[in-house]
């Protein structure tokens, strides 16, 4: 089964500032998709920004955008400009191109200091 | 377009009874997925519905079982509850499309304390 692995159970980073969090997998598949989930304390789950293993280009959506480093399994988020509402648990997850299994990591608790 | 419904929000039970939640997913989605989340373990994948079927189980014990109805809404049963069953049930929602690009959306989730 595929792992997902996020190193980094805590983080912190001032407003404004610009943070990045960790996300390593392990998969001998050449085509899947990664996600990053962001899950505020009222914890409704939500997508924050998704990738293509496919695509070289890496992903971004606003403030949000992503290295995907393919050779070295790493998918990392950046997050720009940060807000306080960016305070959340976010989630790394791994899905194959053949099934429709999500995998998710343990999650990385991210908060902004005003 | 409304977003993944779960019901109840909390549930309060006892050691022995069993529970059943509810999920209904994004119109237009057929497959429904199950997660536990607890404190340090993340989200534990339980099994996922598509069509009515069961096509994806995680490593949960038999107690743990779901169904899927031909409108897609989902339920899950835990029999015989525990004090670890204690945790937040989130169940997402997706078009279930294999190879291809899809996306899964989340619930709000429910919140089961087993005393």
């Amino acid at each position: 089964a595929q792992t997902v692995t996020q190193s980094q159970p805590e983080m912190s980073v001032q407003e404004a500032e610009t943070v990045t969090l960790s996300c390593t997998y392990d998969t001998s598949e050449s085509d899947y998709y990664l996600f990053w989930y962001k899950q505020p304390p009222s914890r409704q789950m939500i997508l924050v920004i998704r990738q293509e293993a496919y695509k070289q280009q890496n992903a971004t959506e606003n403030r949000f955008s992503v290295n995907f480093q393919k050779a070295a399994k790493s998918f990392s988020l950046k997050i720009s400009d940060s807000q306080l509402g960016d305070a959340a648990m976010y989630f790394c997850a791994y899905r194959s191109a053949t099934g429709n299994q999500f995998y998710f990591g343990t999650g990385t608790s991210l908060t902004v200091i005003p | 377009k409304a977003g993944v419904t779960q019901t109840p929000r909390y549930l309060i039970k006892t050691r022995g009874q069993q529970v059943t939640l509810s999920c209904s997913p994004i119109s237009g989605h057929r497959s429904v997925s199950w997660y536990q989340q607890t404190p340090g373990q993340g989200l534990q994948f339980l099994f996922e519905y598509f069509s009515e079927t069961q096509r994806n189980k995680g490593n949960f014990p038999g107690r743990f079982s779901g169904r899927q109805f031909s409108n897609s809404r989902s339920e899950m049963n835990v029999s015989t509850l525990e004090l670890g069953d204690s945790a937040l049930y989130l169940c997402a929602s997706s078009l279930g499309l294999v190879g291809a690009t899809d996306t899964q959306y989340f619930g709000p989730g429910t919140r089961l304390t087993v005393l």
